[in-house]
């Protein structure tokens, strides 16, 4: 069975620009989540998203947004980006929300702003 | 807020020893998941271990091990007979019972010499 695939593995983009971040869960999974890795940290939880509706949102910019589609692949969307935003992108599937399900992550996308 | 303090940057050990890494937490929950993930150069977040704050007994998972001490608000994880596959990022994390978002410490390098 496929894991979590995330698209694309590696990014760059300029400052000011608008990226889309893609994620397809494992299979019958109706939860994804997504987290910013910066170089050096832990990941920092930006949006959980379950059954096509956001359940959580992390402390970000209102530039970062996010939709589940009915398939539930997930795409984020970060608008009129900054140096400070290049970082790992790890997007995370689990079959249902709560803390006793397993979460399973992508190999994330490597965004850099330039 | 929940917060999740790894004081060992970076760690090493000799194949075959035994070795562990610590972790603490604050939280005003009662009820909690605890986690330990490894996150090797291929960037892909594996999870380890997993602890439920409501079980006293000890999570163990082959070589690794929690250590579990709730009122201290500690997490300790003990790798035993080390391999040099067990060379990673190291991550804790902790989740309230809802789920909807994973915190994560700053991380602990562990490397594993032949």
């Amino acid at each position: 069975d496929a894991g979590v695939t995330q698209s694309p593995t590696h990014l760059i983009k300029t400052r000011g620009q608008h990226v889309t971040l893609r994620c397809s869960p494992i299979s019958g999974h109706k939860s994804v989540s997504w987290y910013q890795q910066v170089l050096g940290q832990g990941p920092q939880f930006i949006f959980q998203y379950y059954e096509k509706e956001e359940r959580g949102r992390g402390n970000f910019p209102d530039r970062f947004s996010a939709r589940q589609f009915p398939n539930y692949s997930s795409e984020l969307n970060v608008n009129a980006l900054l140096l400070g935003d290049s970082a790992l992108y790890l997007c995370a599937s689990s079959l249902v929300r709560g803390g006793n399900t397993e979460a399973f992550f992508g190999q994330g996308t490597r965004l850099t702003v330039v | 807020a929940q917060t999740v303090t790894q004081s060992q940057p970076e760690m090493s050990v000799q194949e075959a020893e035994t070795v562990t890494l610590s972790c603490t937490y604050d939280t005003s929950e009662n009820n909690y998941y605890l986690f330990w993930y490894k996150q090797p150069p291929s960037r892909q977040m594996i999870l380890v271990i997993r602890q439920e704050a409501y079980k006293q007994q000890n999570a163990t998972e082959n070589r690794f091990s929690v250590n579990f001490q709730k009122a201290a608000k500690s997490f300790s994880l003990k790798i035993s007979d080390s391999q040099l596959g067990d060379t990673a990022m190291y991550f804790c994390a902790f989740t309230e019972t809802s789920g909807s978002r994973l915190t994560f410490g700053e991380g602990t390098q562990l490397t594993v010499n032949p």
